[in-house]
């Protein structure tokens, strides 16, 4: 059973670079065909998706936040992460990590962590 | 971008009820459409995928139908456990969305 932590600063000031890092665990990140994505939740909102990385490296971002946002693997640490620059009070949210339920491109969030809570404010 | 309106926001109910919750997609996602449970503190735990395909161990009161553009998650019986958020999402063409979630709540 695959599990997945996040972790990283719990607050970050405005106009700096917000940085996550989701530790798998009971698994390798490389084995399979699996896509790796970060969502973010605002206190009492919804969900929004932030992007997406598989295995070999290739990513999907959201539109929305693609020019600030970068999502990378180390498959060494079995880690992948999430930096997202310039940040600002609306970049505050709880942050998840999860791993595709299934193999493909078309696939929904099967595995989450359990979210880490970031705050922006100086 | 592909908007997600699910109804009601907001479902009152009772122990043992039948509960409908709707998803409608802007465009047409085909069966791509996956709907999750939050409860409150957790990370959201995914019951259906691909529009009526339950995962694995979710209990058999939870059903999934639709396809296009409109889509429905059913409980059959209502237990105290399932008073929570729940969420659908599509992920026919990016960036995937999210629905605005519907509380259920007891009456």
């Amino acid at each position: 059973q695959v599990q997945l932590q996040e972790s990283g600063p719990g607050l970050v000031k405005p106009s700096q670079t917000l940085s996550l890092t989701c530790t798998v665990s009971g698994g390798s990140i490389s084995s399979g065909s699996y896509y790796w994505s970060w969502i973010r939740q605002p206190a009492g909102k919804g969900l929004e998706w932030i992007g997406r990385i598989y295995t070999s490296g290739n990513t999907n971002y959201n539109p929305s936040l693609k020019s600030r946002v970068t999502i990378s693997v180390d498959t060494s640490k079995n880690q992948f992460s999430l930096k997202m620059s310039s940040v600002t009070a609306a970049d505050t949210a709880v942050y998840y990590c999860a791993r595709a339920l299934y193999f493909g491109e078309l696939t929904p969030f099967g595995s989450w962590g359990q979210g880490t809570l970031v705050t922006v404010s100086s | 971008d592909i908007q997600m309106t699910q109804s009601p926001s907001t479902l009152s109910a009772s122990v043992g009820d039948r509960v409908n919750i709707t998803c409608r997609a802007s465009q047409s996602i085909s069966s791509w459409l996956a709907w999750y449970q939050q409860k409150p503190g957790k990370a959201p735990k995914v019951l259906i995928y691909q529009a009526s395909s339950s995962k694995s161990g979710v209990p058999s009161r939870f059903s999934g139908s639709g396809s296009g553009t409109e889509f429905t998650l059913t409980i059959s019986s209502l237990q105290p456990d399932d008073f929570v958020t729940y969420y659908c999402q599509q992920y026919n063409s990016y960036p995937w969305t999210f629905g605005q979630g519907t509380t259920v709540e007891i009456k």
